[in-house]
């Protein structure tokens, strides 16, 4: 079945480092793919996403693409600040034999950010 | 103003306990969803109603049992709680069944003794 790995953290940065996640998929057909981020104490967000190969999504100075020959969509930012410290969930949008959508959630990412 | 809202932010019960978990979406959404996070941040989807009608139901203990009275409102109701029940579990919703973008509450984090 479609599933989603994502590397494992926590990963612990310096503010103004550069940060990669990296997140591989498995599906059929032409999932969806999003990067939502969880802040301490509160609920996901949507970060971004992408709908269709080499598509790229961005918000916040974060951007993934979608890269269908790898089966990748990595995030990245140029600069991480403090406030970035989040986990970070990759997921995939999967039909499933109702026709209902569903996201497959991958582990999850915790970034710590440090002055 | 907010948009995906759950009660309560907070429960603690003994184990053997019955409770309930509420949420309301006031995005205009026809799809709501009950997902379980555990320690380790795993995320879990639950159950998925659609316009009141259940349309995704996981692997989930029958102890369970989800109620939507309207399309804005999808509660939980958890029957003889075990120790394992203990997790944050969110509420989220989208516009439609076919939408993909989901809209999630702040969580309610159920601490079982």
């Amino acid at each position: 079945g479609d599933s989603v790995t994502q590397m494992e953290g926590p990963v612990t940065l310096s503010e103004e480092a550069f940060l990669t996640i990296n997140c591989t998929y498995t599906a059929t057909g032409y999932p969806s793919l999003f990067w939502y981020v969880q802040y301490p104490g509160e609920g996901l967000q949507l970060l971004l996403k992408a709908t269709k190969a080499d598509d790229k999504g961005s918000n916040k100075g974060f951007e993934a693409t979608y890269r269908k020959e790898t089966t990748s969509f990595h995030l990245e930012k140029g600069s991480v600040q403090v406030s970035d410290s989040a986990v970070y969930f990759c997921a995939l949008s999967h039909y499933n034999a109702g026709n209902n959508r569903k996201l497959i959630w991958g582990l999850g990412t915790s970034l710590a950010v440090n002055p | 103003d907010t948009a995906v809202s759950q009660t309560p932010k907070y429960l603690v019960t003994q184990m053997g306990n019955d409770k309930s978990i509420k949420c309301e979406q006031n995005l205009g959404h026809d799809t709501m969803y009950w997902y379980k996070q555990d320690s380790k941040k795993f995320l879990k989807i639950m159950f998925s109603y659609n316009n009141k009608e259940l349309i995704i139901n996981e692997t989930v203990p029958n102890r369970f049992s989800p109620k939507s009275p309207d399309k804005a409102h999808l509660n939980l109701h958890i029957n003889s709680l075990e120790l394992g029940d203990s997790a944050v579990y969110f509420c989220a919703s989208s516009q439609r069944r076919e939408s993909e973008t989901q809209y999630f509450g702040p969580g309610t984090r159920l601490l079982v003794l």
